[in-house]
């Protein structure tokens, strides 16, 4: 049975912050993973993807990967209003499965 | 980008009839498609994974004579929700994998069942 592990939140970070989102998982075999966000009522959109350990950086986002450790982390700089929202951790295989996610404020 | 087109963005039945929910890979072939239930608060749950031109695989606590799932072409997969319940309202939201690149969602249907 493949878990996801996630900080429900919420989650409150001052805007301009640093908001950091972590993750374990279970299944070994996962070479990919994955960071959605999804805002209330809408489906998820992609953030970042991350295949090998170290760090991925994406504009504001940067993934961070710890195999040896299942664990995989998000970290959101400068911080924004419009980044409020539930973010998801995947471990992707075949089909995803998906952590409860964790709410994110951003308070202005 | 590689788009999934998902229809009807919400729907309301009556209590014992049938919703089809359809998916649509616009710019890209879907050789398989997954099927999720969102219920508010709770993460996605996969419910079955769908492959084209064969049975669709369900997971574990599924109805698979209730969630009937067709995947006749490469671009069209369908989710019927039989005879539908309350119980079934919910969120549903199809995706196809890109590869390496990740997944791609349909926007979603919102099923509210009366």
């Amino acid at each position: 049975q493949k878990e996801v592990e996630q900080n429900s939140g919420p989650l409150s970070v001052p805007e301009g912050a640093i908001a950091s989102l972590n993750c374990t998982y279970s299944d070994r075999v996962s070479q990919s993973f994955f960071w959605y966000r999804q805002y209330s009522g809408k489906s998820p959109e992609l953030i970042m993807s991350i295949y090998s350990n170290g760090d991925k950086e994406d504009g504001r986002f940067t993934a961070q990967l710890n195999k040896a450790s299942q664990y995989v982390s998000l970290l959101i700089r400068d911080s924004q209003p419009s980044d409020s929202a539930t973010y998801l951790c995947a471990p992707g295989a075949d089909g995803l499965t998906f952590g409860k996610g964790t709410h994110l404020i951003i308070q202005p | 980008g590689a788009v999934v087109s998902q229809h009807p963005s919400w729907v309301i039945c009556k209590s014992g009839t049938s919703v089809k929910i359809e998916c649509r890979s616009l710019d890209f072939q879907a050789t398989t498609m997954f099927w999720y239930r969102q219920f508010p608060k709770q993460s996605l749950m996969l419910m079955a994974t769908s492959n084209e031109g064969s049975k669709a695989t369900y997971e574990q606590g599924v109805e698979k004579d209730k969630f009937l799932i067709n995947h006749a072409s490469l671009t069209l997969s369908t989710l019927t929700v039989t005879s539908a319940h309350p119980e079934d309202s919910s969120f549903y939201i199809c995706s196809a994998r890109l590869g390496i690149w990740g997944y791609t969602f349909g926007s979603g249907t919102r099923l509210t069942v009366v």
